[in-house]
């Protein structure tokens, strides 16, 4: 079975940029999606088909993926952005997720 | 669009439950639908998935055989059953719509909690 590797955790300092990597066997040819989960509250979609945000996610988190890494960036972090991040992809019928990466700020 | 889960609850080893999900505010049968799950201070899990028409549905093998997945989409409904329930099948259990040929998941319920006790 597929196998999606996350870093446990990432920490940052305000106002820098974080970044959040998903591994994966030639991720660079699925699609990728990325959820952000607060304590306490269901996943959010923040980027899907790799680089693609929803509307009202801000354009400081982006989304890229190539060759076997996958990649979320949020630049200008800010405190409201500390939540755990997970990656998502759809793989021989099955859904696949990350371990989900804790970012502290 | 709003996704609303129930049927939780506490139930002993061996036993059943049945989860339902509601969906407002969107055409719910022209989505497909999913169950995900999360063990307490775990990861998200993907548990199973349904097609708009039920012509197809998916599962995590740690369910395969013991959970089934259902939908009616004239009462706008999903449905988890879940049969010989385990102490690992605690977690909260959140339905999702998938969005439109993305296979990712756009909008989420807030969940509801099964344990499994021994």
């Amino acid at each position: 079975s597929y196998v999606l590797t996350q870093p446990p955790s990432v920490s940052v300092a305000p106002g820098q940029t974080a970044t959040i990597t998903c591994a994966g066997d030639n991720i660079g040819y699925k699609s990728v999606h990325w959820y952000q989960q607060k304590t306490g509250q269901a996943p959010v979609l923040v980027v899907y088909e790799d680089r693609v945000r929803p509307s009202g996610i801000p354009e400081r988190l982006s989304g890229s993926n190539s060759g076997n890494t996958a990649t979320l960036t949020i630049s200008r972090v800010a405190a409201g952005d500390e939540a755990d991040y997970y990656c998502q992809v759809w793989d021989t019928n099955t859904v696949v997720f990350g371990g989900g990466t804790k970012l502290t700020v | 669009v709003q996704l609303v889960e129930s049927g939780g609850g506490l139930v002993q080893t061996g036993g059943s439950l049945r989860l339902s999900c509601a969906g407002y505010g969107f055409t719910f049968g022209t989505y497909w639908m999913t169950w995900v799950r999360q063990a307490p201070g775990k990861g998200l899990e993907w548990v199973a998935n349904i097609k708009q028409d039920r012509s197809e549905r998916y599962y995590v093998d740690s369910v395969k055989g013991r959970f089934t997945i259902s939908r009616d989409n004239a009462k706008n409904s999903l449905y988890l059953q879940m049969d010989s329930l385990r102490v690992e099948d605690t977690a909260v259990y959140y339905c999702a719509r998938d969005w439109v040929g993305t296979h990712s998941f756009d909008h989420w319920g807030r969940g509801t909690l099964v344990t499994v006790s021994s």
